[in-house]
């Protein structure tokens, strides 16, 4: 089955880290870009970071630089999302998704998983 | 940052009807628009991409079109199945934005 799992989310202090993780199966994981994207609590989506397929490109929005990193193992099929530094802004679900080119031009997300939560606060 | 703007934030109609969403960016971002139907509890689910293609398995009463600045979403006969929110998401320039999304109530 083709499909993206999330883990790693949780209640974490502000100042704080975490580690997420996404377990892709039945696609050829290493040839797609990924990204993250998040949702707060009854909020819109807000897209956080991209990378290229062999991970030698990374692309953040402004408000995670510095703090997340986005990363990759394509031998354990994973995407990993480091955040460091925890705001209370950073509370949403966090969905991993993969992202498919067309025409050579533009992007859109293809498959998403389920997403995991992350909660900061004291 | 390119600011997408979808109206109306929310709308509720009846089976059967034609529905109209729109999406308007601050700067022109070419064909680069998708648009993405997300049912409550549920990740989104891509319908749209480059402005007017069909994702497979979307049923084909979902349509979109625009060019620009200015798209549209049409849903041509609304079934109790599409309720959901509906985001637009521009992938012309990083950082990529979505609209804040309209809700699609059945009435």
């Amino acid at each position: 089955e083709v499909q993206l799992v999330e883990s790693g989310g949780g209640l974490v202090q502000p100042g704080g880290s975490l580690s997420l993780s996404c377990a892709a199966s039945g696609f050829t994981f290493s040839s797609y870009w990924m990204s993250w994207v998040r949702q707060a609590p009854g909020k819109g989506l807000e897209w956080v970071a991209n990378i290229k397929e062999d991970g030698g490109a990374k692309y953040y929005v402004d408000s995670v630089k510095g703090r997340f990193t986005i990363s990759r193992d394509s031998a354990k099929k994973s995407l990993f999302l480091q955040m460091n530094s925890l705001r209370a802004e950073d509370t949403a679900v966090y969905y991993c998704a993969s992202l498919t080119m067309v025409g050579g031009l533009t992007w859109y997300f293809d498959l998403w998983g389920r997403g995991t939560l992350v909660t900061v606060s004291s | 940052d390119i600011q997408m703007t979808q109206s109306p934030s929310s709308l509720s109609a009846p089976v059967g009807d034609r529905v109209t969403i729109r999406c308007r960016a601050s700067q022109t971002i070419s064909s680069y628009l998708n648009w993405y139907q997300q049912k409550p509890g549920k990740a989104p689910k891509v319908l749209i991409y480059a402005v007017s293609s069909l994702q497979s398995g979307v049923p084909s009463r979902f349509s979109g079109s625009g060019s620009g600045t200015d798209f549209t979403l049409t849903i041509s006969t609304l079934q109790p199945e599409d309720f959901a929110t509906y985001y637009c998401q521009q992938s012309y320039s990083l950082p990529w934005t979505f609209g804040q999304g309209t809700k699609v109530e059945i009435q």
